[in-house]
């Protein structure tokens, strides 16, 4: 099984500024099948980057995937007030999909 | 504007079984796409449980499956869960999404996701 590692924990940061998540794979993910999700309080989460670096339909350009192999990033190049949420990374290229634990954005 | 609710008993005893429908509105359950089920659990964070093609095929995460069966209603235009012998390890927010097909045997990732629904296991 790959296990994925976010990191930070949590990250403050203020609006406007930039935001840079990190998941890491235990092995690497293969053809970089890899997503990333925003979930915010009470919602359902919402696809942002499909295949480590397309973006999903109707998401914003200020948010951005990198990487491949084991090291992936999410950059959110501005921070909107609504993007201060938790993000989490999902490998889907082999069985079992498995999913990071999750970087929170806050509000510094 | 594809749909999901999730929906099933908020309490389950141990030992019994945990079942949970899906029911998906806006497009239909018959056509090209993976039906999924994922739980978030505190101690375990998100956890892929399975999903089920349109076809009806089944893929388990493997340390679920002897207890698992997803299965799908075309009639009601729904799909469900099922999980046996639950012990308290079970007791997560579990939600239902729709899963992309990507080409490669049974990898997906979700587009649509239900707003989840929390089942406690406990007598």
């Amino acid at each position: 099984e790959i296990v994925l590692t976010q990191s930070p924990g949590t990250l403050s940061l203020s609006p406007g500024e930039r935001a840079t998540l990190s998941c890491r794979a235990s092995q690497s993910v293969s053809s970089n099948l890899l997503a990333w999700y925003q979930q915010k309080p009470g919602q359902a989460p919402r696809l942002l980057i499909y295949g480590a670096s397309s973006r999903a339909t109707g998401i914003p350009d200020r948010f951005s995937g990198s990487g491949s192999g084991t090291d992936f990033t999410l950059t959110i190049s501005r921070l909107e007030p609504e993007d201060f949420a938790v993000y989490f990374c999902q490998q889907y290229g082999s069985s079992p999909l498995t999913f990071g634990g999750g970087t929170k954005v806050e509000i510094k | 504007q594809v749909q999901l609710q999730e929906s099933g008993p908020g309490l389950v005893k141990p030992s019994e079984t945990l079942s949970l429908t899906c029911a998906v509105s806006g497009y239909s359950i018959s056509s090209e796409y993976y039906w999924g089920w994922i739980r978030q659990s505190p101690g375990k964070g998100l956890e892929w449980i399975g999903h089920i093609y349109h076809s009806g095929s089944t893929y388990y995460n493997p340390s679920l499956k002897s207890r698992l069966t997803i299965s799908l209603d075309t009639s009601k235009n729904q799909f469900s869960l099922k999980l046996s012998s639950v012990t308290a390890a079970d007791t997560a927010v579990y939600s239902c999404a729709r899963g992309i097909l990507t080409g490669y045997y049974l990898a997906s990732y979700f587009d649509y996701w239900g707003q989840g629904t929390l089942v406690t296991v406990s007598s």
